[in-house]
C-alpha cells in the first residue's frame, strides 16, 4: 500500500519569504502522480501543483514550485513570496488511488 | 460551468441512524470520488464511482455505501453511525479514471453523531 508522510504538522513563514513544505512517500509503482494541495478555513481542496512521475523537470506554477526526487520518494512544495491568502492546510497527495498526507499548517505572518 | 456541489452542508445524526449525503458532479465528469476527513486528519479515500459502477474502495466497512446515477451525480450512505464517523465528508468528481485526471472538490458535508 502506498504511504504518504509529510513531517511537519506546522510552518510559519513571514509575508515575501519563501518556505519549503516536506513530503515523502513510499510506492513500489513506477508510474504515478504527485500532488500538493491547499486547503483553507473554508475546507475547499484546492489543488497547488501535479507533477508526474514520469517528468523528471520539476512543475512550477507561478509562486509555486516542487523539488521531485524520485530515487528518495520526496516531493517537496516550494512556496516563494509567500502572501497572506497562502495560510492554509497543505495536503501532499498521491495517485492513483489519491492518498493523502496527514498536512500542514502554513501560517503566514506580517 | 457549474463545480462540485454537496448537500447538505452541515449535517447532526444520533447514534445508530442512517444518514445520506449528496455530491453534484461538474459538467462533463464521469467519476466521483468519496472521502472522509477527520478532524486534524488527511482526507481517507471511501470509494469511487465510475459511470454508475463501484471502481474502487478503500478501507471502509460495508455500512458505507454509494450510488451514482445517469447525470453522473452521487449519494454517500452511511448506516449504523457511530460515533467516529463525525468527519467532514468531501466529494470530487474528475472526467476519468486516469492518474492524470485532475480531481475538483466540493466544499463538503460536516457530519456530526452524537
Amino acid at each position: 500500500a502506498q504511504t504518504v508522510t509529510q513531517s511537519q504538522p506546522e510552518m510559519s513563514v513571514q509575508e515575501a519569504e519563501t518556505v519549503t513544505l516536506s513530503c515523502t512517500y513510499d510506492t513500489s509503482e513506477s508510474d504515478y502522480y504527485l500532488f500538493w494541495y491547499k486547503q483553507p478555513p473554508s475546507r475547499q481542496m484546492i489543488l497547488v501543483i501535479r507533477q508526474e512521475a514520469y517528468k523528471q523537470q520539476n512543475a512550477t506554477e507561478n509562486r509555486f514550485s516542487v523539488n521531485f526526487q524520485k530515487a528518495a520518494k520526496s516531493f517537496s512544495l516550494k512556496i516563494s513570496d509567500s502572501q497572506l491568502g497562502d495560510a492554509a492546510m497543505y495536503f501532499c497527495a498521491y495517485r492513483p488511488g489519491l492518498t493523502f498526507g496527514t498536512g500542514t499548517r502554513l501560517q503566514v505572518t506580517l | 460551468e457549474t463545480g462540485v456541489t454537496q448537500s447538505p452542508t452541515h449535517l447532526i445524526k444520533t447514534r445508530g441512524q442512517q444518514v445520506t449525503l449528496r455530491c453534484s458532479s461538474q459538467s462533463g465528469h464521469n467519476t466521483v470520488s468519496w472521502y472522509q476527513q477527520a478532524l486534524g486528519q488527511g482526507p481517507q479515500f471511501i470509494f469511487q464511482y465510475y459511470r454508475e459502477e463501484e471502481n474502487g474502495r478503500g478501507n471502509f466497512p460495508p455500512r458505507f455505501s454509494g450510488l451514482q446515477f445517469p447525470n453522473y451525480s452521487s449519494e454517500l450512505n452511511v448506516n449504523a453511525l457511530e460515533l467516529d464517523d463525525s468527519a467532514l465528508y468531501l466529494c470530487a468528481s474528475s472526467p476519468g479514471t486516469r492518474g492524470r485526471d485532475e480531481q475538483f472538490f466540493g466544499p463538503g458535508t460536516r457530519l456530526t453523531v452524537l
